[in-house]
């Protein structure tokens, strides 16, 4: 079965200045898919960015970017220039390709931004 | 388009009772799932479906049910409510199996007592 972990239950930064977000993750697949969902106090979990396994490049989202180290199992984001509204639970999740919809959760992570 | 709807937002049950959470989506997706939030542990699949008619468990699914005879809808039913299952429940849809978006409700907070 796969695994997600998310080993820090809270971070913190300041406004405008840059944090990052850890994330492993155990499978035996190969060709999977990797998620980074955001969830603000309103209980909505929106989709920051995804990353697919056979793809090496690190896909970016304007402020948001990855470091995805297939072998090392770990999918890392990056909040640059971090701003109030980034104040949320973030969640890392895994989907096996042709998994359908099921989607394996981290225990997530709670970002604090002060201002 | 409303997304992916979920009624009620919040429910109080006593332990024993049943109920039915309801899941709506109007985009015509394939894939639809439910899985709760409880702290610390991320969300967790309870229940998944493939297209209307298919139905499988997920990793927590015991103690509720689902059914899907449309396309739109996929109700979660709590047999007999149990404080073990004080959660936030979630629903979700998605077009295919790729790298698409799962879309989500908006939540349902539920309360055994």
């Amino acid at each position: 079965a796969q695994t997600v972990t998310q080993s820090q239950p809270e971070m913190s930064v300041q406004e405008a200045e840059t944090v990052t977000l850890s994330c492993t993750y155990d499978t035996s697949e190969s060709d999977y898919y990797l998620f980074w969902y955001k969830q603000p106090p309103s209980r909505q979990m929106i989709l920051v960015i995804r990353q697919e396994a056979y793809k090496q490049q690190n896909a970016t989202e304007n402020r948001f970017s990855v470091n995805f180290q297939k072998a090392a199992k770990s999918f890392s984001l990056k909040i640059s220039d971090s701003q109030l509204g980034d104040a949320a639970m973030y969640f890392c999740a895994y989907r096996r390709r042709g998994a359908g919809n099921m989607l394996t959760f981290g225990g997530g992570t709670r970002l604090m931004v002060k201002p | 388009n409303a997304g992916v709807t979920q009624t009620p937002k919040f429910q109080v049950l006593k332990t024993g009772q049943s109920m039915t959470l309801q899941c709506a989506q109007d985009m015509n997706h394939e894939y639809m799932s439910w899985y709760r939030q409880d702290p610390g542990m991320g969300l967790r699949l309870i229940h998944y479906s493939v297209g209307a008619g298919i139905t499988d468990q997920g990793e927590v699914p015991n103690g509720y049910n689902v059914s899907r005879s449309t396309t739109e809808d996929f109700p979660l039913r709590l047999l007999s409510a149990a404080p073990s299952q004080t959660s936030v429940y979630f629903c979700a849809s998605s077009p295919d199996q790729g790298n698409t978006e799962a879309f989500f409700g908006q939540g349902t907070r539920l309360t055994v007592v």
